[in-house]
Order: C-alpha cells, then structure tokens, then sequence
C-alpha cells in the first residue's frame, strides 16, 4: 500500500536553529498538509498546499514556518528559528480528496 | 472555527466486548468526519468515514454514527480483539475552510485479552 514518508523520525535541534522536515507525499496525491501534535494535545492544522502554492494556514503558521515542494516529489516544512514551543510532533498528509494519508511523523525536540 | 471534543480519553474493555467512543462538534456546517487509528510510533490511519448525508457506516467490526441535529458521532468497534488497542481521534472539516480537518483530543483504547 503507497505510504507518505517522512524524515527524519527524530530531530533535536537548538533554539533559534533552522530546521526542515521531510515528506514524500503519495506520487497520485494532490493535496499535501502538514499537522502537528504537542505531547498530549490534538493534532493542529498547519499548512494545506495544493497546485504549487498554499491554499490555506493557520494561525500557528506564521513567518517562521515554510513550506516547499522543490521537486515535484519532495514536500518539506521549515522553521527558520526555532522556539522550545516548536517541540512536539509533526504529520505530514497527503490526499486526492476525502481522506488523508499520514505519514509516521517528525519528533521534533528544541533544546 | 470549529471545536471537536471527544470521549473518552482512555477506554480499557475485555477482549470481545464492544468499544464506542463519542465526538461532538460546533458547526453545523462540518460536513464529513473520519476516524483515525494510531498505533505507537505511527502515524495516524484512516479506519472509516462518514458524510454529513449518511446516518450510518459500517464496515465489518467498525461502525460509525452521526447525529447531525445534536451534532455528535460515534465509533464503534465490536468483537474487540487485542490489535485494536491504539489511540482513535475523531475529526471534522467544515464545507467552507477547503480540507482542513479538526481533531479531537484521542481516546487510548486498551483490549485486554
């Protein structure tokens, strides 16, 4: 079965460091997401991207936050400069129209 | 925006009993709503669905209901077996936000054999 692949599993990372997490969303997909998930919180919308640019974001997504499809396959989130807040688990999705397709996820740990 | 709240956060029920876990929203206008299986260091699964025009999906030991006047809905997984132990969240996504889906907190089911 097609799987959305995400790396890597873990990252520790300093704050104020810049870090880029990696997806490869399903090859027939159209629509890509990034979520998040602080330890024991629900998972929060990110990002949607669809045709090259962003459809839609939240409030969370702000000009620290960027996303990129460089090439054509790869979809990746970056965080210029991270904050303790920033640690917590990150999902990216991918869908052609009801429902997603997750990947394993991101640890994301800001020390 | 739209508030999914669900119950409850952690369901333990013997191997072969039934499992029902709730999630109400906000808007009326959520229109579709998936449940999604995470096992530990997993990312979370799609496990079935149901549109806002439908009352009810079943799909073998899994079933969902929607109560679109008192907004609410269900899961329920019959015959549980120890494979069904893992984290469910219920989520919503409204007709006019595109396909944002929101999540509700997860219940930790446990299946004890």
């Amino acid at each position: 079965e097609p799987e959305v692949t995400q790396t890597p599993s873990h990252q520790v990372t300093q704050m104020g460091q810049e870090v880029i997490l990696r997806c490869v969303p399903i090859s027939n997909h159209l629509y890509f997401y990034w979520y998040r998930q602080i330890l024991g919180q629900k998972v929060e919308f990110l990002v949607s991207f669809y045709n090259n640019e962003i459809s839609e974001k939240s409030e969370i997504f702000d000009d620290q936050f960027s996303v990129e499809r460089p090439d054509g396959s790869n979809f990746t989130l970056k965080i210029r400069s991270t904050k303790l807040e920033d640690s917590a688990m990150y999902f990216c999705a991918s869908s052609v129209g009801r429902g997603y397709t997750f990947g394993s996820g991101t640890r994301l740990t800001v020390v | 925006g739209e508030n999914v709240e669900q119950h409850p956060s952690t369901l333990s029920v013997q191997e072969g009993d039934s499992a029902v876990i709730k999630c109400t929203y906000s808007d009326s206008a959520s229109n579709y709503f998936p449940w999604y299986k995470q096992e530990l260091g997993k990312g979370p699964q799609l496990i079935i669905d149901i549109r806002s025009n439908v009352g009810e999906k079943k799909d073998q030991r899994i079933a969902v209901t929607l109560n679109k006047t008192a907004k609410h809905f269900s899961l329920h997984i019959t015959e549980t077996q120890p494979e069904d132990s893992a984290v469910y969240f219920c989520a919503a996504r409204l007709t006019n936000t595109g396909n944002q889906f929101y999540f509700g907190t997860g219940t930790s089911l446990t299946v004890i054999p």
